[in-house]
């Protein structure tokens, strides 16, 4: 059974980093096909595809954010991890990581997610 | 970017409808859409992939069509756990979108 759940601060203040980390089960990030992303949610609006790792640590990033976001993996540990960099009260949203569907090294869909970590950045 | 737009954003329907909703991409996505259920409060939970694949645990009432860029989620006899928002997403490019999400609530 796979499962994911993110983890992190829920207040930062603007202009400061916030570092996010997923931590899941049921898969490895060393196995071949696999792959997470990080999606995320402001509050009452649509959804926002932030980035993905794959197995072999490539990496594609939402061309808006790529400036200041990173993702990274720790596969001895089970994790990805999200930082994100001078922080504004826009980026106030409900951070989700989520499972890659992948067949035959393509990407379906994101098939199993986090329950989703609440970050508001205020000061 | 391909840009996602969903019709209608919301619907008022009852229990036992039949529901349709519409995606529409900006330019041609194949079949690398995907469909999505979200309750509030809860993540989203997948419900459909490549645009007519019914993902695994998914009931049979679900169910999605269309391929380049409209596409159509229906849901049959709509029962009272389906009230929430669906959002679809294109899988065909990065950077990945999602549609404006359409909201289903009760009649």
């Amino acid at each position: 059974q796979i499962t994911l759940k993110e983890s992190g601060p829920t207040l930062v203040k603007p202009t400061q980093t916030l570092t996010l980390t997923c931590t899941f089960s049921g898969f490895s990030l060393s196995t071949t096909g696999v792959g997470v992303g990080w999606i995320r949610q402001p509050p009452g609006k649509a959804l926002e595809w932030l980035a993905f790792i794959y197995w072999d640590d490539d990496k594609r990033y939402s061309p808006s954010l790529k400036s200041r976001i990173t993702i990274s993996k720790d596969t001895s540990k089970n994790q990805v991890i999200l930082t994100m960099t001078n922080m504004d009260p826009v980026d106030t949203a409900t951070y989700y990581c989520a499972h890659g569907r992948i067949t035959r090294m393509i990407i379906e869909a994101f098939d199993i997610w986090g329950q989703g970590t609440m970050v508001t950045v205020s000061s | 970017d391909i840009q996602m737009t969903q019709s209608p954003s919301s619907v008022s329907a009852s229990v036992g409808d039949r529901v349709t909703i519409t995606c529409r991409a900006s330019q041609d996505i194949r079949s690398w859409l995907a469909w999505y259920q979200q309750k509030p409060g809860e993540a989203p939970k997948l419900l459909i992939y490549t645009a007519s694949s019914l993902q695994s645990g998914v009931p049979s009432r679900f169910s999605g069509s269309g391929s380049g860029t409209d596409f159509t989620l229906t849901i049959n006899s709509l029962q009272p756990e389906d009230f929430a928002t669906y959002y679809c997403q294109q899988a065909n490019t990065f950077p990945f979108t999602f549609g404006p999400g359409t909201k289903v609530d009760i009649k």
